[in-house]
């Protein structure tokens, strides 16, 4: 029943190595997007997907590569890990409707990642 | 460009007490507004939202908030503090036009029994 799911919970890892975090959502949603949160809970958006489409791409490190291979899904690869990378990452999605655009974003539990 | 402020990182009431949390935006055109919560380890979750229509906005959990044009303003109250509602709040703004929400750098809400 989980809406937006991440896996995993939890990463911890070596700097230089490479790791991906799955997003998934069984909302209907058409767009879906990831959001970086750094110790300070600041929350920024990195990527946003629309049908697959990237439609927002902010100043972000290109290790970090998404990638959407069906509207339900996007993941988050990120290349060379640097201490700077630890974080959690939300997965969010939502509905960019014509009629009433409202744009809510429905989030996932988020995945705490560690580089040592 | 949209911006949003967050006045106070860190608010503490008593149980019982009024809640009062402070967000001012900045949107050259008609903005969408949110406030969403975060309890701890957890993601965030939708509290409520304006888009248009009445400014008095109805969350969940006993929470409000009015929109405010001519204050450019966004202040989520709610009468009476419970215990459980201790989380980090974001406030939250997106032009009508894009897809993309701003947010702004959150405040801590804690309650004092």
């Amino acid at each position: 029943d989980t809406a937006v799911s991440q896996t995993p919970k939890y990463l911890v890892t070596q700097m230089g190595n490479d790791k991906s975090i799955k997003c998934e959502q069984n909302l209907g949603h058409d767009t879906m997007y990831w959001y970086k949160q750094d110790s300070k809970k600041f929350l920024k958006i990195m990527f946003s997907y629309n049908n697959k489409e990237l439609i927002i791409n902010e100043t972000v490190p290109n290790r970090f590569s998404p990638k959407s291979p069906d509207k339900a899904h996007l993941n988050l690869h990120i290349n060379s890990l640097e201490l700077g990378d630890s974080a959690v990452y939300f997965c969010a999605s939502s509905q960019l409707g014509l009629a009433e655009f409202t744009d809510t974003q429905y989030f996932g539990p988020g995945t705490r990642l560690t580089v040592l | 460009a949209q911006s949003v402020t967050q006045l106070g990182s860190h608010v503490s009431v008593s149980e019982g007490a009024l809640v009062l949390l402070r967000c001012n935006y900045s949107s050259s055109v008609p903005p969408y507004l949110f406030w969403y919560v975060q309890y701890p380890n957890q993601g965030l979750q939708l509290l409520l939202k304006y888009t248009t229509g009445a400014t008095l906005v109805k969350g969940i959990n006993g929470f409000e908030a009015e929109f405010k044009k001519s204050e450019t303003s966004f202040h989520l109250t709610k009468p009476s503090a419970h215990m459980s509602d201790a989380a980090e709040y974001f406030c939250a703004v997106t032009p009508w036009s894009a897809s993309k929400i701003i947010f702004g750098s959150g405040t801590r809400l804690s309650i004092r029994p």
